[in-house]
């Protein structure tokens, strides 16, 4: 079975750029997450998502950065503009439904994303 | 809210030898621990889960943890460590009921020396 996907796998850009990362999820699972890892504040919950609804985007930094989930199958990140600091590795999750499944995700390879 | 301490950034082990990841928690009741391990340049992998019941629970790899409440800590360990062992790895908690997202710590790097 294909595991999470995710792609760009790298990106570079110049800094005011418009960005956007996308994540296919395993298929089934009813909760996505983007997380993002740096080497100074480690893996950070970015937004999350069940059953394509937004569930809690409190981790998102700020007004640059928007997530959506327009069906069961795709998501996207997008940052607009892109600043130098938003450099990272953006890693999109997965889970299935059900209690017992709670904290099992399964994670793509990441997409990691340079701003000069 | 809760949280999770890992003391630990990098440790060195020789191949054979026995291993033990600390990890503490923050939380008010009893949370779900988790620990995952990341490879270079790849996501993260699910080792093990607790929730309820026996305190000591195995995982994949040969890993297992064991959960103290009293010391609020849930830590991996390994009998015999392999070359292959080599990656980082995460402590991580979810609230018992509700919020699916996990917290992580800030992971432990480990290096295994021939």
């Amino acid at each position: 079975d294909a595991g999470v996907i995710q792609s760009p796998r790298h990106e570079v850009t110049e800094m005011g750029q418009e960005v956007t990362l996308r994540c296919k999820p395993i298929s089934g699972h009813d909760y996505l997450f983007w997380y993002r890892q740096t080497m100074m504040r480690g893996l950070e919950l970015l937004i999350y998502f069940n059953n394509n609804v937004p569930i809690d985007d409190s981790g998102m930094p700020e007004d640059r950065f928007s997530a959506k989930m327009p069906n069961a199958s795709f998501s996207t990140l997008k940052i607009q503009p892109s600043e130098p600091r938003d450099s990272a590795v953006y890693f999109c999750a997965s889970s299935r439904p059900g209690t017992r499944n709670t904290g099992e995700l399964f994670f793509g390879e990441g997409s990691r994303l340079t701003v000069l | 809210a809760q949280s999770v301490t890992q003391p630990d950034i990098h440790i060195t082990v020789s191949e054979g030898a026995s291993l033990e990841l600390r990890c503490n928690y923050s939380y008010g009741a009893t949370p779900y621990l988790f620990w995952y391990v990341q490879s270079p340049g790849q996501g993260l992998q699910l080792l093990l889960k607790y929730f309820s019941g026996d305190t000591l629970v195995q995982g994949i790899k040969g890993f297992e943890a064991e959960f103290k409440r009293s010391q609020s800590s849930f830590n991996l360990r390994k009998p015999s460590v392999h070359w292959s062992d080599a990656a980082e790895y995460f402590c991580a908690v979810a609230p018992g009921t509700g919020r699916r997202a996990l917290t992580f710590g800030s992971g432990t790097r480990l290096q295994v020396q021939p």
